[in-house]
């Protein structure tokens, strides 16, 4: 069964810092990664998926696929970037997605 | 609407009353998603159609549990006989079709369970 991890449930910066949001996943396959994200009383968004390389709103997330990792990073925060962020997979050709518990970023002026 | 609506927004239901959910996909869309998520915890997948056929349902926590898209637009998710582990919010998602394109969620529907 697949797994998803996010070992981080509160990361807090100030405004211009780096940021990495971690994700972890456990999957026999080769499984398709994404990023999804809920602004403040907004419904969850896709932010970015690793098949399409995006760089979306200056995050981006690299596929290791020998550390199973998906890590969301942005090398400047902005307060607006304030949010939850859910790492999620979902196996080849399959459209069902687990999720992570969530990240919840914060970043303050 | 451009999106994926869910009512009712709210929901508070008596332990041991059935409810009913209800999901408006954004038309044209073949597959729908329904997921659970408990307070601190990301979305858990329940069930999942693609136009009106139930292609999985193996997330579904129990039999009080049933879910059907009839004419593969609207889909209603039922719980019978509510329970206090079955608080949480019910997301529903929609997407073109399968093979990893964007699942778009709607609101949700805030289930408390008293």
């Amino acid at each position: 069964a697949q797994r998803v991890t996010q070992p981080e449930k509160l990361l807090s910066v100030f405004k211009g810092a780096p940021v990495e949001l971690k994700c972890n996943y456990s999957y026999s396959g080769s499984p398709e990664l994404f990023w999804y994200v809920q602004y403040s009383r907004q419904r969850l968004q896709l932010l970015l998926r690793h098949i399409s390389r995006e760089s979306i709103k200056g995050f981006t997330a690299d596929l290791n696929k020998g550390e199973t990792s998906f890590h969301l990073k942005k090398p400047f925060a902005q307060e607006e970037d304030s949010a939850m962020y859910y790492c999620a997979l979902s196996p080849s050709g399959y459209s069902t997605l687990t999720f992570g518990k969530g990240t919840m970023l914060l970043v303050s002026p | 609407g451009a999106g994926v609506s869910q009512s009712p927004r709210y929901k508070v239901a008596k332990r041991g009353q059935d409810v009913a959910l209800r999901c408006d996909p954004i038309s044209g869309h073949v597959s729908l998603f329904w997921y659970q998520q408990a307070l601190g915890q990301g979305p858990e997948f329940l069930t999942y159609f693609q136009n009106e056929a139930q292609l999985d349902k193996s997330g579904l926590p129990s039999d009080r549990f049933f879910a059907e898209r009839p004419e593969g637009s609207v889909s209603t998710l039922k719980i019978q006989r509510t329970q206090q582990e079955d608080s949480a919010v019910y997301l529903c998602a929609s997407s073109p079709l399968t093979a990893n394109t964007e699942a778009f969620f709607g609101q949700g529907t805030r289930l408390t369970v008293v």
